[in-house]
């Protein structure tokens, strides 16, 4: 069963706007990832955010992560063309670490 | 190439027969992991090894499903009497985790048809 959900389901914005997309999660966590999916792929890797940390920044990408909430934001800055993709948030539970359970995706389309 | 490599990138079958996929992770991760990704979804997790032993099974992997990491290597997973239900893509992943820090990096994915 998926742990949480990605909002919004789909996003539509132009080249040069900012893409922010939101997960929520139900268990506590050790880390949450974000991953991104080109259609029919596999995915790709884009940052961790320890369940100590509140904002990690890489490259053009911001996350955050409210514990509290058990919520993580992802903003996607200055957007091209290539970020068309599929986003999804991972969480791995406290205790051992092991299985990651994923949201149900953002589907982001970025046009020109 | 050092990322995570998955064969065969694509599979039809028709149902009933038995299918095979083969992983082969980055070669110091010590962690192996197997997902089942359908259209319009998140992955989700069926199995995972630590070195050769496995560690963790879903309750999707049914008995029709095996996986193995013989030498703590590369992993196979097999899919025996397939069924249409069956279609997905099998996902791969491989990390060198700590026991707080656990970064998956996946494969391409095994896309499985079943007709």
């Amino acid at each position: 069963s998926q742990q949480g959900e990605e909002d919004p389901q789909a996003l539509s914005i132009q080249e040069g706007e900012n893409a922010t997309m939101n997960c929520s999660y139900k268990t506590s966590i050790n880390n949450l990832q974000w991953y991104r999916q080109n259609s029919g792929r596999g995915l790709v890797h884009l940052i961790l955010i320890r369940s100590n940390e509140r904002e990690k920044h890489s490259g053009r990408l911001r996350v955050t992560l409210d514990t509290s909430k058990k919520s993580s934001s992802l903003l996607i800055t200055a957007s091209r063309a290539a970020d068309t993709a599929s986003y999804f948030c991972a969480t791995d539970g406290t205790g051992t670490a092991s299985k990651l359970t994923f949201g149900t995706g953002t589907r982001l389309q970025v046009t020109l | 190439d050092t990322g995570v490599s998955q064969n065969p990138r694509h599979k039809i079958t028709k149902r009933g027969q038995n299918v095979t996929f083969r992983c082969d992770p980055i070669s110091e991760h010590n962690r192996l992991y197997w997902y089942r990704q359908t259209l319009g979804q998140g992955p989700e997790f069926l199995t995972y090894f630590q070195n050769e032993a496995q560690l963790e099974k879903s309750r999707l992997l049914s008995d029709r499903f095996s996986a193995e990491r013989p030498k703590g290597s590369f992993s196979t997973l097999e899919i025996q009497r397939t069924e249409q239900g069956d279609s997905a893509m099998y996902l791969c992943a491989s990390s060198l985790g700590t026991a707080k820090v656990n970064e998956q990096f996946f494969g391409p994915g095994t896309r499985l048809t079943v007709l």
